[in-house]
């Protein structure tokens, strides 16, 4: 059974520090990782999808890569902002198949002093 | 556009109703639709799955059922609310192949008192 972790569960940083997010999963057969920012009391929005084939993906401030071999994932974010408050959640396939759901870690609230 | 509508956005209920959630997406036709339940305190749990109009997986044993009686429309559903019901509803979509990724709606915060 698959079985996502993320680490830390929160963090609370000043304006301006680069940050890394850290997600590891069992079973390393997955098809791809998808990277997820929730609001308070709102739905998950996509920020970053890595295919099994690739290391990493880039969008904006935020990058994510994927080690596959050692079931590991991490999203590095640059140049933080209040705005960039939220809960970050990492999902992986919950099987090999990757359309029959997925299966999520915890999530880090992470908070970001102005 | 992957748009998913979710109605209602709150929700509270007695023990003993019925519950009645629908989750409507615009798009590609033939997606793969999900129900997952966030409770308070928990991650992400998934409750059904469907690959296509009157296909339902449950992947939990529960209170709940769903059901697709149109390509873009899933339904939750109750006959008796439990308090232990009570949770964040999220429909997600995804296109039914493994390499692309899931969209979510926005949630139904239900409260069961």
């Amino acid at each position: 059974k698959q079985e996502v972790t993320q680490i830390p569960a929160a963090l609370s940083v000043p304006e301006g520090e680069n940050l890394v997010l850290n997600c590891s999963f069992t079973d390393s057969a997955i098809y791809n990782l998808q990277w997820f920012r929730q609001d308070p009391g709102k739905g998950l929005t996509s920020l970053l999808l890595i295919q099994s084939s690739q290391r990493e993906q880039t969008s904006g401030r935020l990058n994510a890569s994927l080690d596959k071999s050692s079931g590991r994932s991490t999203l590095y974010i640059a140049a933080s902002q209040p705005g960039d408050s939220a809960t970050y959640l990492c999902a992986v396939p919950l099987r090999g198949g990757g359309a029959d759901g997925l299966t999520f870690g915890k999530g880090t609230h992470l908070i970001i002093q102005p | 556009s992957q748009t998913i509508h979710q109605w209602p956005a709150t929700l509270v209920q007695p023990v003993g109703s019925p519950l009645s959630l629908e989750c409507t997406v615009e798009g590609t036709s033939n997606p793969n639709l999900y129900w997952y339940r966030q409770a308070a305190g928990r991650g992400l749990q998934l409750l059904f799955y469907s690959v296509g109009i009157g296909q339902i997986s449950s992947e939990v044993p529960q209170n709940l059922s769903a059901s697709r009686p149109q390509d873009r429309q899933f339904i939750l559903s109750s006959k008796k609310l439990l308090l232990s019901d009570s949770g964040f509803y999220l429909c997600a979509r995804n296109p039914g192949q493994g390499n692309y990724g899931y969209t979510f709606g926005s949630g139904t915060r239900l409260t069961v008192v």
